[in-house]
């Protein structure tokens, strides 16, 4: 499973577009990238996950590099809702794809 | 119908009880998780059940027992627990197997006396 590496914290106004980085310099090929949230005291939420282009849903946009060594997820009209830790995991192929949660960032919206 | 339902939602026990976590899902999922999170820690996966076999134990102590009598139900039984066993316990699923995205319940908050 690919290692990745987050900021542990961020600020983002509200209203504002939040721009979350990961690293993920050890990704194969094959890895798929998702992001994950967990806002205070609740599961897990998936938002959205990529493998080479770029992908955007409801929720958020996710830019990968044309290496596929970091992406950004981006949401692009933050609200107060959106304070979270924020996960971004690189599952691995084979039989392992275990969700492997780093610290993640923990992403606060002021207002 | 992404849900996934858990319950109870919190669990007070001694450490001489026995309880069960109840996790559930109807969205036809065949695979589905059990999850302990610490307070101010990222989740860490305990089990993995595929097709209603237990696949995958993260060396788990026995005093945490799973079951998965269906492919809607997954239970967590618990025995002779600790007081650092106290977290949150959270249940998710997937369509058929771990590559794919998981979606998670609300959790049962568990604090052992």
């Amino acid at each position: 499973d690919a290692k990745t590496t987050q900021p542990p914290s961020m600020d983002c106004a509200e209203g504002r577009a939040a721009n979350l980085p990961c690293n993920h310099s050890t990704i194969s090929g094959n890895e798929y990238v998702y992001w994950y949230r967990q806002i205070h005291s609740q599961g897990p939420q998936y938002i959205i996950h990529g493998l080479k282009n770029n992908e955007t849903n409801e929720m958020a946009s996710l830019i990968i590099t044309e290496d596929r060594k970091s992406s950004t997820l981006i949401l692009p009209h933050a609200t107060l809702r959106d304070t979270a830790v924020y996960y971004c995991i690189a599952p691995g192929s084979g039989n392992t794809g275990k969700l492997i949660f780093g610290q993640g960032t923990t992403l606060q919206v002021k207002p | 119908d992404t849900e996934v339902t858990q319950t109870p939602k919190h669990l007070v026990m001694g450490m001489t009880n026995k309880k069960s976590l109840k996790c559930e899902q109807h969205m036809g999922h065949r695979a589905m998780y059990w999850y302990k999170q610490k307070a101010k820690k990222p989740p860490e996966l305990m089990f993995v059940y595929s097709y209603e076999k237990l696949s995958i134990n993260e060396s788990v102590p026995s005093r945490f027992s799973p079951e998965c009598p269906n492919s809607s139900l997954l239970n967590l039984h618990l025995h002779a627990l600790q007081p650092e066993d106290s977290a949150l316990y959270l249940c998710a699923s997937s369509p058929f197997s771990l590559k794919e995205t998981q979606y998670f319940g609300p959790g049962t908050r568990l604090l052992v006396l």
